[in-house]
């Protein structure tokens, strides 16, 4: 059964605190990336990988930091540099970068006090 | 500067009451535009991908149009179980994607 998948659903964390989301996929896409979800904004991206070992900052980068060892893992750290952590975030997953659609997971909702 | 807007923010529907959601876009150069279902607490469910105006998609009761500066979803008949939000995302010639905010829809018995 392919998909992403990403844990924990849910994660608590109090402040100054780093936090480590994670998202694997077993798809065999060679692109990753990671999104914040916010009410009643869209989508905003925060880091995307095209290969193994390299990756590259999004819109809003700051406070984030990925890595891409293995081509189907992809985890996300919050630092306590994030200045409003809480939210929800989501990993997708694409053959490539152009003109593919992405396949999300089912997402992590982040909450920190 | 590159962006898309979705309208309305919300729709209520009578099962059975057709309607159309709106995507319209900026970018500089189009590759593709994509449409997502989400369920609350749910990542994105895609859809469908259109990249050139003219082309149409369709998948039971959605069917996706696109022209040059926009795209709507039709939804013909629809159920309660068609009850989410509806993401538009647009990725331009520089593979950059844009999300917009998305359609509430709900589909009341």
């Amino acid at each position: 059964d392919g998909g992403i998948t990403q844990s924990p659903k849910y994660l608590f964390r109090k402040e100054g605190q780093n936090v480590t989301l994670s998202c694997e996929q077993n798809l065999n896409h060679d692109a990753m990336y990671w999104y914040r979800q916010d009410p009643g904004q869209g989508l905003r991206l925060i880091y995307y990988s095209q290969i193994v070992n390299d990756f590259q900052k999004g819109d809003i980068a700051e406070g984030y930091s990925v890595s891409r060892e293995k081509k189907e893992s992809f985890p996300l750290t919050v630092t306590s540099a994030q200045k409003n952590p809480t939210a929800f975030y989501l990993c997708a997953s694409s053959p490539g970068t152009s003109a593919y659609e992405q396949y999300f997971g089912p997402g992590t909702r982040l909450t920190v006090t | 500067e590159d962006q898309v807007t979705q309208s309305p923010e919300a729709l209520r529907l009578q099962e059975g009451e057709s309607s159309s959601l709106n995507c319209s876009y900026t970018v500089s150069g189009l590759r593709g535009l994509f449409w997502y279902r989400q369920d609350p607490g749910k990542g994105p469910e895609f859809l469908f991908t259109l990249y050139s105006a003219g082309e149409e998609k369709e998948k039971e009761r959605l069917k996706a149009t696109l022209t040059k500066k926009e795209s709507f979803l039709h939804i013909t008949a629809p159920k309660p179980e068609d009850s989410a939000t509806y993401l538009c995302a647009v990725q331009d010639t520089g593979n950059q994607f844009y999300f917009g905010t998305g359609t509430s829809l709900t589909v009341i018995p």
